[in-house]
């Protein structure tokens, strides 16, 4: 089955540690994406990649930092710089180009830092 | 300016009554694809329904349709026949063709079914 995973789906922090989140797809897609999501809020977008060893800075990358060194792989890693880091993250992909490429989506993983 | 607007921050609606969620858009570009997201509260965001910009016809998918009126630049959700089970935040994105491959959403709309 193709889609997305995302691990793991709760994780607890202590605060000033950096911790890395999972995401992988077996989609074949050259796009992949973070979003962060505060409750009763909408999607924020973090880092977004269109092709491997490439990234580029979303709407709020302050205190984030990603890889993408394979096609199928982008972890992101919440730092110690990050000042509110407890949210929910959901990880997508896409194909690129136009059309009807939407997004697809993990499970999300809950952070709480405390 | 936002990409995406969504005024109603929450809608209510009776089973099997028919509800539209709102969805303004702003875009100079000609060539943009419009999507709509169901997020129930496990998290996981599902894909509902597309429109194309040089789409003719609004798009439907089963109970879910598209209102697309371009001039107006709205893309206004319609669940006919709502159902429990459709509760939940739905949330309007673009994505258009000069930004690549970036996706724009809205900040959601909660909507609660009542038996």
């Amino acid at each position: 089955d193709g889609g997305i995973t995302q691990s793991p789906k709760y994780l607890f922090r202590k605060e000033g540690q950096n911790v890395t989140l999972s995401c992988e797809q077996n989609l074949n897609h050259d796009a992949m994406y973070w979003y962060r999501q505060d409750p009763g809020q909408g999607l924020r977008l973090i880092y977004y990649s269109q092709i491997v060893n490439d990234f580029q800075k979303g709407d709020i990358a302050e205190g984030y930092s990603v890889s993408r060194e394979k096609k199928e792989s982008f972890p992101l890693t919440v730092t110690s710089a990050q000042k509110n880091p407890t949210a929910f993250y959901l990880c997508a992909s896409s194909m690129l180009g136009q059309g009807n490429h939407e997004q697809y989506f993990g499970p999300g993983t809950r952070l709480t830092v405390t | 300016a936002q990409k995406i607007t969504q005024t109603q921050p929450g809608m209510f609606v009776q089973e099997k009554e028919a509800v539209t969620l709102d969805c303004t858009y702003d875009t100079s570009d000609p060539s943009y694809g419009l999507f709509w997201y169901k997020q129930p509260s496990s998290g996981e965001m599902i894909f509902l329904i597309y429109q194309g910009s040089y789409d003719q016809q609004n798009a439907t998918e089963g109970r879910y349709s598209l209102n697309f009126q371009k001039a107006r630049k709205s893309a206004n959700l319609v669940i006919s026949a709502s159902q429990l089970g459709d509760s939940a935040m739905y949330f309007c994105a673009m994505r258009e063709r000069n930004t690549g491959n970036q996706f724009y959403f809205g900040t959601g709309t909660s909507l609660t079914v009542i038996p």
